[in-house]
């Protein structure tokens, strides 16, 4: 079955600092999202991605955050500003025209 | 405010045994319901719920839906030690996108040899 990856597996990074989680959806995939969650707590929506352009977003997805699917291809989030409640392992997730969410592996990102 | 509400949080049985999990919503306007598997990092997919009574069968895990009194449950029948997890339920509203997930905070659930 295909997949959808996630580089990097794991990014530890300083307050601060920009980081860019990268995603390879599934070719035929039209449709994706990204999902974050905080160690403990349930899995969270940040945005979804559609035709090259943001079709909903969380509170959570911040002026702090952004996401570009650049060569029609890889899907990013961006992280510009990392503060320390950043640290969580985002997911990547994508579909196409029918419902079955499709998730990465994921990064685990932690913010020292 | 939770939408999507998992009992129990945590369940600890046997090999063999049969486990019930559960999981009670509420949204505005309902389109599906999602059950998914989360071992060590990515959820994956194991059933879509969208009408009511009609049960979902895999192997040995089967769900059902009902939309009257908006709950679902998740069953696993004879359970091995491979069935360890969280087992996360999820709900799409029809006001959102189709990928746009509210999930609960998951069922840990151990199976001891």
């Amino acid at each position: 079955e295909p997949e959808v990856t996630q580089t990097p597996s794991h990014q530890v990074t300083q307050m601060g600092q920009e980081v860019i989680l990268r995603c390879v959806p599934i070719s035929n995939h039209l449709y994706f999202y990204w999902y974050r969650q905080i160690l403990g707590q349930k899995v969270e929506f940040l945005v979804s991605f559609y035709n090259n352009e943001i079709s909903e977003k969380s509170e959570i997805f911040d002026d702090q955050f952004s996401v570009e699917r650049p060569d029609g291809s890889n899907f990013t989030l961006k992280i510009r500003s990392t503060k320390l409640e950043d640290s969580a392992m985002y997911f990547c997730a994508g579909h196409g025209q029918g419902q079955k969410l499709f998730f990465g592996s994921g990064t685990q990102l932690s913010v020292l | 405010e939770d939408k999507v509400v998992q009992s129990p949080l945590s369940l600890v049985v046997h090999e063999g045994d049969t486990v019930t999990l559960n999981c009670s919503y509420e949204v505005t306007n309902f389109r599906s319901l999602l059950w998914y598997k989360q071992e060590k990092k990515a959820p994956t997919f194991l059933f879509m719920l969208t009408s009511s009574g009609i049960e979902k069968k895999s192997g040995r895990l089967s769900s059902i839906l009902d939309k009257k009194e908006l709950f679902s449950i998740l069953n696993i029948t004879a359970t091995q030690t491979g069935d360890s997890a969280i087992y996360l339920c999820a709900v799409v509203d029809r006001g959102s996108t189709l990928g746009r997930l509210y999930f609960g905070r998951g069922t840990q659930l151990t199976v001891w040899p």
